[in-house]
């Protein structure tokens, strides 16, 4: 594709249920990188990917927070049980890896209600 | 782990004026710099970026800084225009992870 694409856009959730965010990186990046955004705030390093190392999970909040990547295509974040304060925006980006530019998919909304 | 701070917070320009927002960083394996624009509602977009052999960098009216003595670097926007108006985030890179700093929001008026 042409960029990184991100599913769902939005996604509004009762507190207690599972939810699943899906990232699609841009072909040929073997780096791929989750950041939660709140409202109005900075960018918070979730968990990053790197061809076939082991990822870089220590941004991860809770045991609630995991996600997965099959081998350079496509990840998933998943939360379990969810609750308010993980009402964010949810950004993906991928990169060729090292001190190349990361490129952002337009994030998953989530509103835990 | 590294620690970007990232001033101002807001910054309010007239259009033509200049605006500059700076960056410090603790990391001093720290070697490439970006900035990104972030406009409302969409993800962030690299802007400029700078690598640690270099102390300036420009592309047309805007341009980054670099002092790795003392650990700051810093955005110059010239001759703003109010398209300029978004946030600007400052990022560290020091072997994996990008590492943000907390945003500037530039507003630019007419």
């Amino acid at each position: 594709g042409a960029g990184v694409s991100q599913s769902p856009s939005n996604k509004v959730t009762e507190k207690g249920k599972d939810v699943e965010l899906r990232c699609d990186p841009i072909s040929g990046h073997t780096a791929l990188y989750w950041y939660r955004q709140r409202l109005g705030q900075g960018l918070e390093f979730l968990i990053y990917f790197q061809g076939n190392s082991a990822p870089d999970k220590s941004g991860l909040p809770s045991d609630r927070f995991s996600a997965e990547r099959t081998g350079e295509s496509v990840s998933t974040l998943t939360i379990q049980r969810t609750q308010q304060e993980d009402s964010a925006v949810y950004l993906c980006a991928s990169s060729h890896g090292g001190n190349t530019e990361a490129f952002f998919g337009q994030g998953t909304r989530l509103t835990v209600v | 782990g590294e620690n970007v701070e990232q001033h101002p917070s807001t910054l309010s320009v007239q259009e033509g004026d200049s605006a500059v927002i700076k960056c410090t960083y603790s990391d001093s394996a720290s070697n490439y710099f970006p900035w990104y624009k972030q406009e409302l509602g969409k993800g962030p977009q690299l802007i400029i970026d700078i690598r640690s052999n270099v102390g300036e960098k420009k592309d047309q009216r805007i341009a980054v800084t670099l002092n790795k003595t003392a650990k700051h670097f810093s955005l110059h926007i010239t001759e703003t225009q109010p398209e300029d108006s978004a946030v600007y985030f400052c990022a560290t890179h020091s072997g994996y992870a990008l590492n943000f700093g907390k945003g500037t929001s530039l507003l630019v008026t007419p």
